[in-house]
């Protein structure tokens, strides 16, 4: 069965710092990755997505996930963060083949201060 | 594209009755709607998922009599919480796959408070 673990509830950085929220997977097959943000009493937004293509994605609003199979990791980076990237990160891993299912991690509060 | 709306986005009832949640797809025909509930600061746990024309297959732990859903259309899934307790207050968001489960989109959910 997949699933994955989101490292840190709850990260803070200051503005124009490096954002880095981590994701790792559990997968017998090659999966596809996504990282959704949330905000608060809202539903989902696709920052981005890996789906066996190229392992760099870069998604909106200036954030990107590199895929490293060796480490099974889809960690989130943002090289400069912004007021408005406070939220909840998730990250979330589907297996292919399956019935479509999306396993979510815990999730992840990014707090940006001044 | 891929768009589905959720309604009503919050809603709060009295205690024993109960509440129906739509979600439609706009602009492409959803045969599968996945709804998750979502506790605060916590994260999406799949309840059911619902395939246009069939009964939904619920998760374990999920009361299928107290949590109903139907799909009769490739355009509208609903969710009734029924006969309604405070514990059922929480964030319910509803999920369709498109392009082969490539991408999901998301209603935007419904905040429901059960007094």
């Amino acid at each position: 069965a997949q699933s994955v673990t989101q490292l840190g509830s709850h990260v803070s950085v200051s503005e124009g710092a490096l954002v880095l929220l981590r994701c790792n997977y559990s997968s017998s097959v090659p999966p596809y990755l996504f990282w959704y943000v949330q905000y608060p009493n809202k539903g989902l937004q696709l920052l981005l997505k890996y789906t066996s293509a190229a392992t760099l994605v870069k998604g909106i609003n200036g954030f990107e996930a590199e895929f490293k199979k060796s480490e099974t990791s889809f960690h989130l980076t943002k090289p400069s963060a912004h007021m408005s990237d406070a939220a909840e990160y998730f990250c979330a891993v589907r297996t292919p083949g399956t019935a479509s299912k999306l396993t979510f991690g815990t999730g992840t509060r990014l707090q940006v201060t001044l | 594209g891929a768009v589905v709306s959720q309604h009503p986005s919050w809603v709060i009832c009295k205690s024993g009755t109960s509440v129906k949640i739509e979600c439609r797809s706009l602009d492409f025909q959803a045969t599968t709607m996945f709804w998750y509930r979502q506790f605060p600061k916590q994260s999406l746990m799949l309840m059911a998922t619902s395939n246009e024309g069939s009964k939904a297959t619920y998760e374990q732990g999920v009361e299928k009599d107290k949590f109903l859903i139907n799909h009769a259309s490739l355009t509208l899934s609903t969710l009734t919480v029924t006969s309604a307790h405070p514990e059922d207050s929480s964030f319910y968001i509803c999920s369709a796959p498109w392009k082969a489960g490539v991408g999901y989109t998301f209603g935007s959910g419904t905040r429901l408070t059960v007094v």
